[in-house]
């Protein structure tokens, strides 16, 4: 069950530069999205999140864009910055209360 | 910040044994979940739990698991006889009225 996927597993980008993790769904039911970040052996923190009634939200250096026509969404960073080299997971969910699906996660390793 | 506290960090147990993963939920979330992430693979939704019953449950989420909220504080996953493949990461969240899950770190489950 592929309904949320992260196509990249890992993406390298230098220090100031400005790094997008894409993630793609095909639940319609969908309507609240969320990323998250994840250091090893720890759990996911959330990081930013919309709601398929907007098409963009910002926060500080995160911004994240839907675009509900081609159920994509994005997280954009910038400047990335070496702190930010983690897993990133995009996460769905389709109504209020319920379960959150998760993609695979894409690994952003940020050089200095 | 409040915090999702799961105990122990990390439990190795003999294959066909029951073991009790605990996490002390955020005290004013009104809905709880546990997750997994298999070595390697996504976070996976096992259970939701609100109003002191299992809202909705995923297909992992067999007779060999329950939930329970003893004592309005704690909220546990038992697994009753362990297999091999029970093997993973269990994260347990939990969320208020908004919309903002917040994960613990994690309990990582060994079995042998």
């Amino acid at each position: 069950d592929q309904q949320v996927k992260q196509n990249s597993p890992s993406l390298s980008v230098q220090e100031g530069r400005i790094s997008i993790l894409n993630c793609d769904y095909t639940n319609s039911m969908f309507d609240y999205f969320l990323w998250y970040k994840k250091y090893p052996a720890e759990g996911p923190t959330f990081l930013i999140s919309i709601s398929s009634i907007k098409d963009k939200n910002e926060d500080g250096r995160f911004t994240v864009f839907l675009n509900k026509s081609a159920k994509h969404l994005s997280l954009h960073i910038v400047p990335s910055q070496p702190g930010d080299s983690a897993v990133y997971f995009c996460a769905a969910r389709a109504d209020a209360g319920n379960m959150l699906t998760f993609g695979g996660g894409t690994r952003l390793m940020v050089k200095p | 910040e409040p915090e999702v506290t799961q105990t122990p960090s990390h439990q190795v147990t003999q294959m066909g044994q029951e073991v009790i993963l605990r996490c002390v939920p955020i005290s004013n979330h009104l809905y709880f979940y546990w997750y997994r992430q298999i070595l390697g693979q996504k976070v996976e939704f096992l259970v939701s739990f609100y109003n002191n019953e299992i809202s909705e449950k995923s297909e992992i989420f067999d007779d060999q698991f329950s939930v329970e909220r003893p004592d309005g504080s704690n909220f546990t996953l038992k697994i009753r006889s362990t297999k091999l493949e029970d093997s993973a990461m269990y994260f347990c969240a939990s969320r208020g009225q908004n919309y903002g899950y917040t994960f613990g770190s994690g309990t990582r489950l060994t079995v042998v």
